[in-house]
């Protein structure tokens, strides 16, 4: 069941540094988003695509970017990652906005030291 | 806004029941229902659009009352594998949930 994969799946990166996070899906799904989870928060979005070329921003998406060129790949880029910044990042598809469910895939733990 | 779950953790026995409550302070078009394993990526349970359904399966079940803009996920006869943080996710029109906290679930045998 690889319909979404992410990687890396662990990362250690030092502050100041970009990073980049990679998902790919093979279910065809237009749409892709990004979270970010941390305690005590549950799951907040990032960035989100309804499509190629088509991004727009979540709700904490200050020092993050997106960028999607194929429907199969949504990236998320750090452009300078920070302390605040470590976090248990996942990425979902769907197949459409309405009436339909997430698939998560299995997380990316990046930790900026 | 970001809906608010109660309990924030509940302890059962396997066979014991649970209720599970989501409550958002908007009006709602739909919510979702996840359940997460630790370390694991949370998994679709169910979704519930307005019109006051009801939906489940197994059981698991939920409810969604549009007037109260709250939703409850039940959980009968609990088995260890229903052990997890369950998550509600609300939408009010932009037909993006907004995840709540979590409320953890512990099943002893």
């Amino acid at each position: 069941d690889a319909g979404i994969t992410q990687s890396p799946r662990h990362k250690v990166t030092e502050t100041g540094t970009p990073v980049t996070l990679r998902c790919h899906q093979t279910e065809n799904h237009r749409y892709m988003y990004w979270y970010r989870q941390d305690p005590g928060h549950g799951l907040r979005l990032i960035h989100y695509s309804y499509g190629v070329k088509d991004t727009d921003k979540g709700e904490v998406s200050d020092g993050y970017s997106v960028s999607r060129s194929k429907t199969e790949d949504f990236l998320l880029t750090l452009e300078s990652a920070t302390s605040s910044q470590t976090s248990v990042y996942f990425c979902a598809i769907s197949e459409s906005t309405a009436n339909y469910g997430y698939t998560f895939g299995s997380g990316t733990r990046l930790t900026v030291v | 806004q970001q809906p608010v779950q109660s309990p924030q953790a509940v302890i059962l026995r396997e066979g014991e029941d649970a209720v599970i409550n989501c409550s958002s302070s908007k009006a709602l078009y739909s919510v979702h229902w996840y359940r997460q394993k630790h370390g694991e990526a949370p998994v679709f349970l169910m979704i519930l659009l307005k019109g006051g359904e009801q939906k489940g399966h197994d059981k698991i079940s939920a409810s969604f009352n549009e007037k109260k803009q709250q939703s409850s996920l039940y959980l009968t006869a609990s088995q260890l594998s229903y052990s997890g943080t369950y998550f509600c996710g609300t939408d009010g029109g932009s037909y993006i949930p907004t995840f709540g906290r979590g409320t953890s679930l512990i099943v002893h045998p």
